[in-house]
């Protein structure tokens, strides 16, 4: 079945615009989790939805968001872009459920200039 | 945020050689994960442990959940060049009502030299 499937796959962006990354689950899965990953801090946990409704959430400030879709499609948003914000963003998908493992996708690279 | 102890940080090795890698966390984990990531790629999983004590096998890997649950490690036999990458190790403290929310190691970076 087909993987995690993550986009845009590249993308720079300006100091204070705004950007949105999507992501596609594996069929069936139901939660998305999204991952943040600099060389400097490796993978840190933004957060996780289930079922469109967020579940958990990582140590990052309001300007990161995200959603899910009835479809489990996800979406996450970053508002008024710093330099810092240059990373690799990770989605991976799990059935959501107690003992599941998550699977990643290719990740969005987001350049902020 | 909090992560996970990860050694070695690096290693070269000769190809054909055996290679072990560990993680440690000061928590208690019900499930260790262990992935390979490729330059620009995301992570791939490896294998899965959910049982202290659990000795788990892919291939050429082998990867064990330590019984006190507060380690775990990933050995690589007979390695070959395809092996390079950085290899992450994953836990997870508990499931509860608020999901998961893994913690990853930093990460070991393997280079296999010919």
């Amino acid at each position: 079945k087909a993987g995690v499937t993550q986009t845009p796959r590249y993308l720079i962006k300006t100091r204070g615009q705004q950007v949105t990354l999507s992501c596609s689950p594996i069929s069936g899965h139901r939660s998305v989790s999204w991952y943040q990953q600099t060389p400097g801090q490796g993978l840190q946990f933004l957060f996780e939805y289930f079922s469109e409704t967020q579940r958990n959430k990582g140590n990052f400030p309001g300007r990161f968001s995200g959603r899910q879709f009835s479809n489990s499609r996800s979406e996450m948003n970053v508002s008024t872009l710093e330099l810092g914000d240059s990373a690799l963003y990770l989605c991976a998908s799990s059935q959501g459920v107690s003992g599941n493992t998550i699977y990643f996708g290719e990740g969005s690279w987001l350049t902020v200039v | 945020g909090q992560q996970l102890n990860q050694s070695p940080q690096s290693m070269f090795i000769q190809e054909g050689e055996d290679v072990s890698m560990n993680c440690t966390s000061s928590s208690i984990f019900n499930t260790w994960l262990w992935y390979k990531q490729d330059p620009g790629e995301g992570p791939v999983l490896l294998i899965a442990l959910y049982k202290a004590g659990e000795l788990t096998s892919n291939g050429r890997l082998t990867a064990q959940f330590g019984i006190t649950r507060k380690d775990s490690f990933l050995n690589i036999s007979a390695s070959i060049p395809s092996d390079v990458g950085i290899y992450f190790c994953a836990g997870q403290e508990s499931w509860d009502n608020y999901g998961q929310n893994f913690v990853f190691g930093p990460g070991t970076r393997l280079s296999v030299l010919p």
